[in-house]
């Protein structure tokens, strides 16, 4: 049973519209990622989160930002979409750090597509 | 530069067979491996977790090795069923910064057919 729900599933929208993705966890884990994956290629991380009023980049350039004023939510937004961002966005929590070995959760995913 | 390569690409077998996906990394200093599923569409599923003192783990009818010395591992699945078809991702973590990172294989798409 999923902990991280993320919303929406599929989002279809028109190019220069701003789009927030919404992830939320019930774990109470600190951590907190967004990861990039086109179709048949390795999941990219673009955003993470130590916690509370904490962001950082990720290892891919994003346009997009997030925020972390809840520690159960960790929203994604696009200020003007572009075709390039057309893309599947994963949201994941941990209770540690991604080299510990600890539990890795991954939410289901929205399909971005910008037309 | 760390990498994690996952073979075959691609794999089709029947629905009863078994199989086994290789990965192989170059990530130093290591400190687990994962191996996830993930079907169409939906985000990945944790199968198992090893560390550098474990060879084997099993999760049903899963089974993953680790030899960290040659950096290998394989997820063998025994006797498959149809909702075996998926994307199987090896992810392997380092040790090398407060963070530690993930590093993600392209995946071995499987498909069972009946």
């Amino acid at each position: 049973e999923a902990d991280i729900y993320q919303t929406p599933r599929y989002l279809v929208i028109g190019t220069g519209k701003k789009i927030t993705l919404e992830c939320s966890q019930t774990m109470g884990h600190d951590k907190m990622y967004w990861y990039q994956q086109d179709p048949g290629m390795e999941l990219h991380l673009i955003h993470y989160s130590y916690g509370v009023n904490s962001t950082e980049k990720g290892d891919l350039s994003s346009e997009s930002t997030v925020s972390r004023i809840r520690t159960e939510h960790f929203p994604l937004t696009l200020e003007s979409a572009r075709p390039s961002h057309t893309s599947q966005y994963l949201c994941a929590s941990s209770d540690g750090w991604q080299g510990g070995d600890y539990g890795y959760t991954f939410g289901s995913g929205t399909r971005l597509t910008v037309v | 530069k760390n990498q994690v390569e996952q073979s075959p690409q691609s794999l089709i077998i029947l629905e009863g067979k078994n199989c086994t996906l290789q990965c192989n990394y170059t990530v130093s200093p290591f400190s687990n491996l994962r191996w996830y599923k993930q079907d169409t569409g939906r985000g990945p599923v944790s199968l198992t977790i090893m560390t550098f003192s474990e060879n084997t783990k099993s999760n049903g009818r899963y089974t993953a090795t680790l030899d960290a010395d040659t950096k290998q591992s394989s997820l063998h699945i025994t006797a498959s069923q149809l909702s075996d078809s998926a994307s199987y991702i090896c992810v392997v973590s380092d040790r090398g910064s407060t963070l530690g990172r993930l590093y993600f294989g392209r995946g071995t798409q499987l498909t069972v057919w009946p």
